[in-house]
Formats: structure tokens, C-alpha cells, sequence
């Protein structure tokens, strides 16, 4: 089975432009969770998303943007970029919502802004 | 708010050493915890986790883990670690009603063969 598979892998932007990030959970996974990893720190909550409705919320700014499709892929969006929004954003997917459903991890994308 | 302290920043040892790494948790409510580790080029995968029940829990690869609520801590712990076992590792904490993982900074362990 394939596991939580994001897109791209890498991705070069310039300040002020706008980043689309996609993933595709694991089948059969409903929920759906964005983290931001800066390097030397732990990942850092930003979205989550359960039946295509916002489920939390982590602190981030407004030019941050997330959406759930019918088929429970997602969408993160990042506007007016800023250089330190560069890191890798995790994608997690896991069965259902709650506390103690195992989040399965994707490999990341990798955003640089210069 | 829910936070988790990780305070071996970076850790080396030889092979066969035996390995704890420290991570405490703030929060006073009922938690759930984890230790996830992120090999060289990998995504994060689950080593372990504590939901309720035993407090001494076992993971793959060898692992264990001690939850002492006393305390606020889940101690990360195995016996004789390999060269393999070079990797982050992160402690990471959720609650009921509060279902994001929260991760501590993380842990880089380096095994010297």
C-alpha cells in the first residue's frame, strides 16, 4: 500500500510569490494534518482537516490556507511568501480524527524562498 | 497549552552503548504520547506510544519507554544501540480534545561503529 505521498518535492519561490502544496493521504484515511519543520527545530502544527472541515488550527498568519478535497487529498497555500517560511512541510494523514490515531507521516516538500 | 522538552540536543555514543533520551511534557491533563524518529533522507515514522495502561511500553526496533506521570516524563530508552539507530529522534505529546501532535526539538543521535 502506498504510504502518504506529497508534491513537489522541492520547490524554489521568491519572496511575495504564492506556494501551492499537495498530499495525498494514505487510502482509506480521512484525516488530514499540515506541519511546518524549520531546520533544528521539531515540526510545528499548522492545519488539520477531518471530512473536508477545518478540525484545528495551529499559529500561523492568515497567509496560510488549507482545504481537503473530496477525496481527502489536500491542498496547502502560502501567500506573499516570506524567507522564513522557508522549511519542510509535513503532511499526516491518519484514519480518523482524535488523539490517539496514529498520524503516518509523508516524506515532506522542501520550500525554499530566496 | 500542551509543550514538550526535549533536553539532549545532540547525543553520541558507540556501538552497544545503552541510550536514554530525556523528554518531558508539559500539560495537566490526560495525555498521549509518542517517539518518532526520522532516519537520514526518511520521513518520520512511529517508534513507539503510550495511550494508558502499562507504563513501560515497547516499540520497534528495540526501543522501550517509561511513562512516569509523577514526573511528566516518557524517557526514551535501549539497551545496546547499533550504528542504524543514527537518526532524529522527537518526543511528541496529544490530548483529548486536543488532537495535534505537539513535538519537542528533537534529539540527533549519532552512533560511532
Amino acid at each position: 500500500d502506498a504510504g502518504v505521498t506529497q508534491s513537489p518535492t522541492h520547490l524554489i519561490k521568491t519572496r511575495g510569490q504564492h506556494v501551492t502544496l499537495r498530499c495525498s493521504p494514505i487510502s482509506g484515511h480521512k484525516s488530514v494534518s499540515w506541519y511546518q519543520q524549520v531546520l533544528g527545530q521539531g515540526p510545528q502544527f499548522i492545519f488539520q482537516y477531518y471530512e473536508k472541515e477545518e478540525r484545528g488550527r495551529g499559529n500561523f498568519p492568515d497567509r496560510f490556507s488549507a482545504r481537503q478535497f473530496p477525496n481527502y487529498s489536500s491542498e496547502l497555500n502560502v501567500n506573499a511568501l516570506l524567507l522564513g517560511d522557508s522549511a519542510l512541510y509535513l503532511c499526516a494523514s491518519s484514519s480518523q480524527a482524535g488523539s490517539t490515531y496514529e498520524q503516518y507521516f509523508g516524506p515532506g516538500t522542501r520550500l525554499t524562498v530566496t | 497549552a500542551q509543550s514538550v522538552s526535549q533536553h539532549n540536543h545532540h547525543v553520541i555514543l558507540s556501538e552497544a552503548a545503552s541510550l536514554e533520551l530525556g523528554c518531558n511534557y508539559s500539560y495537566g491533563g490526560t495525555v498521549n504520547l509518542f517517539w518518532y524518529v526520522q532516519y537520514p533522507g526518511q520521513h518520520l515514522q512511529l517508534l513507539l506510544k503510550y495511550f494508558s495502561g502499562d507504563p513501560l511500553v515497547k516499540g520497534i526496533k528495540g526501543f522501550e519507554a517509561e511513562f512516569i506521570k509523577s514526573k511528566f516524563s516518557f524517557n526514551l530508552r535501549k539497551p545496546s544501540v547499533q550504528w542504524s539507530d543514527t537518526a532524529e529522534y522527537f518526543c511528541a505529546v496529544t490530548s483529548f480534545g486536543n488532537e495535534k501532535l505537539t513535538f519537542g526539538t528533537g534529539t540527533r543521535l549519532t552512533i560511532i561503529p
